[in-house]
């Protein structure tokens, strides 16, 4: 069974800030998402990663695999990057079809 | 379009009732899944059909079933519901498994009174 922890679970920032949050498992996997939460509910898909690094827009996702930690950093935050984030592993087990999930973590971004 | 869509977004029913929740992508994936969301906003997963096939079977009670009919929907029945079953059901799809981009619908909040 993998296990799947994020910290900090709550974060709070003034809008400017740099932003990281950070995912830890267990066992070996062959994939990570990265997922967005909306205070409407929605859950949007921000990042798949299997090694390296991805950047997309202020958003920057890094996975090491050997330490088995990967990192989501919001550069220059804003109020609307305020949501939960939710670290998603796959491939423990055996198993290509399922998704283990972190408890989140709440950003608040202050104007 | 909406690519993943749920029906219905809420759901109030009484306890020892079945109830459906209807999924559907138009994204012409192959993979689709159900999770369900706690009140503590947990997401677990507890359900994979890969074209219209169960491959994930999360040790969800009997009392929920899932139906695929063509491989772009993935319904999910519920029988004798509790107020345990009280959460938000998530409908995603993938184009083959978990390494691909997850897609997620609007969710449907189920409340079981």
């Amino acid at each position: 069974k993998n296990e799947v922890e994020q910290s900090p679970q709550n974060l709070t920032a003034q809008e400017g800030e740099f932003i990281t949050i950070n995912c830890s498992y267990s066992v070996g996997i062959s994939a990570l998402h990265w997922l967005q939460q909306h205070p409407g509910g929605g859950i949007v898909s921000l990042f798949m990663l299997s090694s390296g690094k991805k950047k997309h827009g202020r958003l920057i996702a890094t996975i090491n695999i050997q330490e088995k930690h990967s990192s989501l950093h919001i550069t220059a935050s804003h109020p609307r990057d305020s949501a939960v984030y939710i670290c998603a592993v796959g491939g423990s087990g055996g198993s290509n079809y399922k998704l283990t999930f972190g408890k989140g973590t709440l950003l608040t971004v202050n104007p | 379009d909406t690519a993943v869509s749920q029906t219905p977004k809420y759901l109030v029913t009484q306890m020892g009732n079945d109830k459906s929740i209807k999924c559907e992508q138009n994204l012409g994936h192959d993979t689709m899944y159900w999770y369900k969301q706690d009140s503590k906003k947990f997401l677990k997963i507890m359900f994979s059909y890969n074209n219209k096939e169960l491959i994930i079977n999360e040790t969800v009670p009997n009392r929920f079933s899932p139906k695929s009919p063509d491989k772009a929907h993935l319904n999910l029945h519920i029988n004798s519901l509790e107020l345990g079953d009280s959460a938000v059901y998530f409908c995603a799809s993938s184009q083959l498994d978990f390494t691909d981009t997850q897609y997620f619908g609007p969710g449907t909040r189920l409340t079981v009174l």
